[in-house]
């Protein structure tokens, strides 16, 4: 597609169960970006790839969260045991190279944690 | 770490100028920009600053630097009801592996009345 693809993009889940939230990003961008934006906040950063490797993940909150891109393009993040405070939209950018903030953003997934 | 502060609210008629501020902390940042977040849609960069700049115009918008006082304003000239939206202040992690890991202010709420 033209943009960065989320799904789902809404997800709702009881507190403790395990969930995925996939990011498909621009065709050709080899940098790709998770952020979480809770209610009348701005997106905070989570982590970043280049290429397949997490270039840094130092945003991530806890070891509940984690996040892969196998093969370069299509990236999931998965939140395991979750908990009522991860309620939040999680939003996927996307770039050409790591070297410019010019970020295209997704949708978002909204995930609300009962 | 690094902070990014945005007035919450900013209301104003059709036609009229509108500024919105941003302060940030830090020092090193070597670009500012600026994010448009409207319902239903992907935050979209708007425009953006090299941090050895002062000034910046794109059409109606114009971007100021005051790098001494760490204050950075977005002024949109005659603004349009299509204007109203979510804007974000944000910083480059100038010192970090990316310039796509973004640091963001809360926002501001820009409401255009006809």
């Amino acid at each position: 597609g033209a943009g960065v693809s989320q799904t789902p993009s809404n997800k709702v889940t009881e507190k403790g169960k395990y969930v995925e939230l996939r990011c498909d990003p621009i065709s050709g961008h080899t940098a790709l970006y998770w952020y979480r934006q809770s209610l009348g906040q701005g997106p905070e950063f989570l982590i970043y790839f280049q290429g397949t490797g997490a270039a840094d993940d130092s945003g991530l909150p806890n070891d509940r969260f984690f996040a892969v891109r196998p093969e370069g393009s299509v990236s999931t993040l998965k939140i395991q045991r979750t908990e009522r405070g991860d309620s939040a939209v999680y939003l996927c950018a996307s770039s050409r190279t790591a070297n410019t903030g010019e970020l295209f953003f997704g949708e978002g997934s909204r995930l609300t944690v009962l | 770490g690094e902070d990014v502060e945005q007035s919450l609210f900013l209301s104003v008629r059709e036609g009229d100028s509108s500024v919105i501020n941003c302060t940030y902390t830090d020092s090193s940042s070597t670009y500012l920009y600026w994010y448009k977040q409207e319902p239903g849609a992907g935050l979209q960069l708007l425009t953006y600053i090299f941090s050895n700049m002062d000034m910046k115009q794109d059409q109606r918008l114009t971007v100021l630097l005051n790098k001494k006082d760490k204050h950075l304003s977005l002024r949109i000239a005659d603004t349009q009801t299509g204007d109203s939206a979510i804007y974000f202040c944000a910083e480059g992690d100038a010192g970090g592996t990316s310039y796509g890991k973004l640091t963001f202010g809360q926002g501001t709420i820009l409401t255009v009345h006809p």
